[in-house]
């Protein structure tokens, strides 16, 4: 069974550094194809990518937002990380964690709940 | 970067009939589409890829078509549960992108 959840503080002050946590299971990050993504959605607005990681540990990142963003997998405690820095009230948003189960189809089939974070002083 | 344009923003439908909703990108992508849904408070949950291919679990009156820059997913016969957001998203290359959702409401 596939399960994600993303754990990280629930705010933060502008200009400091978020780090989010994916924590996985019945995910092999480093075998097949599969990837895990970073997917954000501001309150009443549309999702954006932000980051994905492959099973190769290659990285990609949103083109708006790549000079803030880093992606990384622990795939001894099967985790990939996210850190945003130079936080801004408008980076308020849920955030998600998800599987690519075939990075020949970069669609998301298995979410995280999404974790809320407020940038806020 | 790939612009996503779905249309119409809401549309407002009764129960039991069907849904037409549009997504259009500003260069082709080819095939590579997937439709999402979203309920409030909750997830996205995967619908369609490949413009046409429906994910595991997914009922039937879902069905997505089209390719290059102009894609469809159409709902027959809606139910309750189908009320919902819906967002299309490409993967073309590797700088993924959503379109801005449509809102299914009932009539």
């Amino acid at each position: 069974q596939v399960t994600l959840r993303e754990s990280g503080p629930a705010l933060v002050k502008p200009t400091q550094t978020l780090t989010l946590t994916c924590t996985f299971s019945g995910i092999s990050l480093g075998t097949g194809t599969v990837c895990v993504g970073w997917i954000r959605q501001p309150p009443g607005k549309a999702l954006e990518w932000l980051a994905l990681i492959d099973w190769d540990g290659d990285k990609y990142y949103s083109t708006s937002l790549k000079t803030r963003l880093t992606i990384s997998k622990d795939a001894s405690k099967d985790q990939v990380v996210l850190t945003m820095t130079n936080m801004d009230p408008v980076d308020t948003a849920t955030y998600y964690c998800a599987r690519v189960p075939d990075g020949n189809y970069l669609v998301f089939d298995y979410w995280g709940p999404g974790t809320v974070v407020t940038v806020s002083s | 970067e790939v612009v996503l344009t779905q249309s119409p923003a809401t549309l407002s439908v009764s129960p039991g009939e069907g849904a037409t909703l549009s997504c259009r990108a500003s260069q082709s992508i080819a095939s590579n589409l997937a439709w999402y849904q979203q309920k409030p408070g909750q997830a996205p949950r995967l619908l369609i890829y490949g413009a046409s291919t429906r994910a595991t679990g997914i009922p039937a009156r879902f069905s997505g078509s089209g390719s290059g820059t102009e894609f469809t997913l159409t709902i027959r016969s809606l139910q309750s549960e189908d009320f919902a957001l819906y967002y299309c998203q490409h993967y073309n290359n590797w700088d993924l992108t959503f379109g801005g959702g449509t809102k299914v409401e009932i009539k």
